[in-house]
Protein backbone atom coordinates (compact mmCIF):
# COMPACT_ATOMS: atom_id res chain seq x y z
CA UNK A 1 0.00 0.00 0.00
CA UNK A 2 1.04 3.65 0.08
CA UNK A 3 3.57 5.05 2.45
CA UNK A 4 2.32 8.30 4.32
CA UNK A 5 5.92 9.50 6.54
CA UNK A 6 5.31 12.94 8.67
CA UNK A 7 8.33 14.63 10.11
CA UNK A 8 8.70 15.79 13.34
CA UNK A 9 7.21 12.83 15.28
CA UNK A 10 6.90 15.37 17.81
CA UNK A 11 7.67 19.39 18.27
CA UNK A 12 7.16 21.11 21.16
CA UNK A 13 6.56 25.23 20.92
CA UNK A 14 6.43 28.08 23.21
CA UNK A 15 3.47 29.77 22.01
CA UNK A 16 3.58 32.44 19.64
CA UNK A 17 6.25 30.53 17.36
CA UNK A 18 5.70 29.31 13.74
CA UNK A 19 6.56 25.97 12.71
CA UNK A 20 6.25 23.44 9.46
CA UNK A 21 4.99 19.81 9.28
CA UNK A 22 5.83 17.85 6.67
CA UNK A 23 4.17 14.37 4.95
CA UNK A 24 5.85 12.49 2.40
CA UNK A 25 4.07 9.89 0.50
CA UNK A 26 5.21 6.93 -1.76
CA UNK A 27 2.75 7.09 -5.02
CA UNK A 28 0.68 9.36 -7.02
CA UNK A 29 -2.47 10.69 -5.09
CA UNK A 30 -6.04 11.76 -5.65
CA UNK A 31 -6.70 13.29 -2.54
CA UNK A 32 -4.65 14.77 0.67
CA UNK A 33 -6.15 16.02 3.95
CA UNK A 34 -4.15 17.31 6.85
CA UNK A 35 -6.00 16.77 9.99
CA UNK A 36 -5.69 17.75 13.88
CA UNK A 37 -6.46 15.59 16.50
CA UNK A 38 -7.35 17.33 19.62
CA UNK A 39 -6.04 15.92 23.39
CA UNK A 40 -10.08 14.58 23.21
CA UNK A 41 -9.05 12.35 20.49
CA UNK A 42 -11.23 14.32 18.06
CA UNK A 43 -10.17 14.50 14.73
CA UNK A 44 -11.10 17.31 12.79
CA UNK A 45 -10.20 18.02 9.03
CA UNK A 46 -8.33 20.89 8.31
CA UNK A 47 -7.29 20.75 4.68
CA UNK A 48 -8.32 19.27 1.41
CA UNK A 49 -5.19 19.93 -0.32
CA UNK A 50 -4.02 17.28 -3.53
CA UNK A 51 -2.23 19.79 -4.90
CA UNK A 52 -0.84 23.73 -4.57
CA UNK A 53 -1.78 25.90 -1.53
CA UNK A 54 -4.15 26.83 0.74
CA UNK A 55 -4.39 29.28 3.98
CA UNK A 56 -7.29 29.28 6.92
CA UNK A 57 -5.97 31.84 9.44
CA UNK A 58 -2.66 31.18 10.67
CA UNK A 59 -2.66 27.58 9.14
CA UNK A 60 -1.34 27.20 5.61
CA UNK A 61 -0.73 24.16 3.67
CA UNK A 62 0.86 23.34 0.44
CA UNK A 63 1.32 20.08 -1.44
CA UNK A 64 3.64 19.46 -4.52
CA UNK A 65 2.12 16.70 -6.27
CA UNK A 66 4.76 15.89 -8.71
CA UNK A 67 7.38 15.71 -5.93
CA UNK A 68 5.53 13.66 -3.43
CA UNK A 69 5.28 15.99 -0.32
CA UNK A 70 3.18 18.09 1.67
CA UNK A 71 3.43 21.08 4.25
CA UNK A 72 1.61 22.67 7.13
CA UNK A 73 2.08 25.54 8.45
CA UNK A 74 1.21 26.83 11.53
CA UNK A 75 1.55 30.52 12.26
CA UNK A 76 1.74 32.36 15.84
CA UNK A 77 0.76 29.35 17.56
CA UNK A 78 -1.26 29.07 20.42
CA UNK A 79 -2.30 26.57 23.27
CA UNK A 80 -5.15 25.33 21.12
CA UNK A 81 -3.13 24.43 18.52
CA UNK A 82 -1.52 21.53 20.54
CA UNK A 83 -2.42 17.88 19.61
CA UNK A 84 -1.58 15.70 17.00
CA UNK A 85 -1.36 16.92 13.32
CA UNK A 86 -2.04 13.80 10.70
CA UNK A 87 -1.67 13.79 6.95
CA UNK A 88 -4.04 11.28 4.78
CA UNK A 89 -3.97 10.42 1.31
CA UNK A 90 -5.93 8.46 -0.76
CA UNK A 91 -4.13 6.59 -3.64
CA UNK A 92 -4.75 7.48 -7.11
CA UNK A 93 -5.77 3.98 -9.01
CA UNK A 94 -8.25 2.31 -10.40
CA UNK A 95 -10.64 0.49 -8.30
CA UNK A 96 -8.20 2.19 -5.25
CA UNK A 97 -11.66 2.54 -2.97
CA UNK A 98 -11.77 5.63 -0.88
CA UNK A 99 -9.89 4.42 1.91
CA UNK A 100 -7.65 7.38 3.32
CA UNK A 101 -4.37 6.06 4.39
CA UNK A 102 -2.70 8.04 7.47
CA UNK A 103 0.75 8.88 8.20
CA UNK A 104 1.75 7.99 12.84
CA UNK A 105 0.97 12.03 13.01
CA UNK A 106 3.26 14.73 14.25
CA UNK A 107 2.51 15.65 17.74
CA UNK A 108 2.76 19.05 18.68
CA UNK A 109 2.29 20.87 22.06
CA UNK A 110 2.45 24.59 22.32
CA UNK A 111 3.69 25.91 25.82
CA UNK A 112 2.46 29.17 27.16
CA UNK B 1 -26.56 16.46 17.59
CA UNK B 2 -25.46 17.54 14.10
CA UNK B 3 -22.09 15.25 14.49
CA UNK B 4 -21.17 11.86 13.95
CA UNK B 5 -22.56 9.90 17.30
CA UNK B 6 -20.86 6.89 18.48
CA UNK B 7 -21.86 4.37 21.26
CA UNK B 8 -20.35 3.52 23.61
CA UNK B 9 -17.84 5.83 24.03
CA UNK B 10 -15.97 3.35 26.09
CA UNK B 11 -16.25 -0.75 26.49
CA UNK B 12 -14.45 -2.93 28.49
CA UNK B 13 -14.88 -6.65 27.28
CA UNK B 14 -13.31 -9.76 28.61
CA UNK B 15 -11.33 -11.88 25.74
CA UNK B 16 -13.81 -14.33 23.88
CA UNK B 17 -16.82 -11.71 24.36
CA UNK B 18 -18.88 -10.37 21.35
CA UNK B 19 -18.96 -6.66 21.16
CA UNK B 20 -21.06 -4.00 18.89
CA UNK B 21 -20.12 -0.73 18.23
CA UNK B 22 -22.69 2.06 16.69
CA UNK B 23 -21.90 4.81 14.56
CA UNK B 24 -25.04 7.45 13.90
CA UNK B 25 -23.48 10.07 11.04
CA UNK B 26 -24.50 12.61 9.84
CA UNK B 27 -28.16 13.10 8.66
CA UNK B 28 -27.86 12.71 4.79
CA UNK B 29 -24.14 11.76 4.51
CA UNK B 30 -24.40 8.95 2.02
CA UNK B 31 -20.81 7.62 2.59
CA UNK B 32 -19.83 5.92 5.85
CA UNK B 33 -16.15 4.81 7.01
CA UNK B 34 -14.55 3.25 10.62
CA UNK B 35 -11.32 3.29 11.01
CA UNK B 36 -9.06 1.67 14.17
CA UNK B 37 -6.46 3.59 16.12
CA UNK B 38 -4.19 2.43 18.28
CA UNK B 39 -2.10 4.11 20.66
CA UNK B 40 0.95 6.37 19.06
CA UNK B 41 -0.40 5.53 15.65
CA UNK B 42 -2.55 6.86 12.58
CA UNK B 43 -6.41 5.89 11.92
CA UNK B 44 -6.25 2.68 10.00
CA UNK B 45 -9.15 2.07 7.38
CA UNK B 46 -11.67 -1.00 8.31
CA UNK B 47 -14.23 -0.33 5.98
CA UNK B 48 -16.58 2.47 3.75
CA UNK B 49 -20.26 2.13 3.50
CA UNK B 50 -22.00 3.42 0.02
CA UNK B 51 -25.57 3.40 1.26
CA UNK B 52 -26.01 0.24 2.10
CA UNK B 53 -23.79 -1.77 0.63
CA UNK B 54 -19.63 -1.58 2.03
CA UNK B 55 -18.33 -0.75 -0.98
CA UNK B 56 -14.59 -1.35 0.25
CA UNK B 57 -14.23 -4.18 3.34
CA UNK B 58 -10.18 -4.72 2.34
CA UNK B 59 -9.15 -3.82 5.60
CA UNK B 60 -11.04 -5.22 7.51
CA UNK B 61 -8.18 -7.61 9.58
CA UNK B 62 -10.01 -10.73 9.50
CA UNK B 63 -13.32 -12.78 10.01
CA UNK B 64 -14.35 -11.99 13.05
CA UNK B 65 -15.02 -8.58 12.29
CA UNK B 66 -18.06 -7.43 10.24
CA UNK B 67 -20.23 -4.70 9.99
CA UNK B 68 -23.86 -3.33 8.83
CA UNK B 69 -25.49 -0.66 7.44
CA UNK B 70 -28.99 -1.53 6.73
CA UNK B 71 -30.52 1.29 6.28
CA UNK B 72 -27.82 3.30 4.65
CA UNK B 73 -27.65 5.28 8.07
CA UNK B 74 -27.02 3.64 11.68
CA UNK B 75 -23.61 1.46 11.23
CA UNK B 76 -23.07 -1.31 13.28
CA UNK B 77 -19.14 -2.98 13.77
CA UNK B 78 -19.40 -6.09 14.91
CA UNK B 79 -16.49 -8.13 16.66
CA UNK B 80 -16.82 -11.82 17.56
CA UNK B 81 -14.29 -14.19 20.02
CA UNK B 82 -12.76 -10.61 20.90
CA UNK B 83 -8.96 -10.46 21.41
CA UNK B 84 -6.51 -8.39 23.18
CA UNK B 85 -4.96 -7.30 20.35
CA UNK B 86 -8.70 -5.69 19.23
CA UNK B 87 -7.92 -3.27 21.79
CA UNK B 88 -8.17 0.34 20.57
CA UNK B 89 -10.39 3.41 19.57
CA UNK B 90 -12.55 2.57 16.85
CA UNK B 91 -13.76 5.43 14.77
CA UNK B 92 -16.60 6.31 12.36
CA UNK B 93 -16.43 8.84 9.93
CA UNK B 94 -19.35 10.21 7.47
CA UNK B 95 -19.55 12.51 4.60
CA UNK B 96 -22.02 13.50 1.65
CA UNK B 97 -20.11 11.97 -1.18
CA UNK B 98 -17.49 9.36 -1.25
CA UNK B 99 -14.00 9.97 -1.91
CA UNK B 100 -12.06 13.10 -1.45
CA UNK B 101 -13.16 16.29 -3.39
CA UNK B 102 -12.57 19.85 -2.30
CA UNK B 103 -15.85 20.93 -0.02
CA UNK B 104 -16.40 16.74 0.78
CA UNK B 105 -15.16 17.18 4.07
CA UNK B 106 -14.83 13.72 6.11
CA UNK B 107 -16.13 14.12 9.47
CA UNK B 108 -15.17 11.79 12.69
CA UNK B 109 -16.93 10.65 15.61
CA UNK B 110 -15.35 10.84 19.26
CA UNK B 111 -14.50 6.95 18.82
CA UNK B 112 -15.08 4.35 20.56
CA UNK B 113 -12.89 3.11 23.08
CA UNK B 114 -12.32 -0.72 23.85
CA UNK B 115 -10.53 -2.57 25.50
CA UNK B 116 -10.26 -6.43 25.91
CA UNK B 117 -9.67 -7.72 28.74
Amino acid sequence: GIQVEQSPPDLILQEGANSTLRCNFSDSVNNLQWFHQNPWGQLINLFYIPSGTKQNGRLSATTVATERYSLLYISSSQTTDSGVYFCAVEKKAPNSGYALNFGKGTSLLVTP
Amino acid sequence: GAGVSQTPSNKVTEKGKYVELRCDPISGHTALYWYRQSLGQGPEFLIYFQGTGAADDSGLPNDRFFAVRPEGSVSTLKIQRTERGDSAVYLCASSPQPGGASGNTIYFGEGSWLTVV
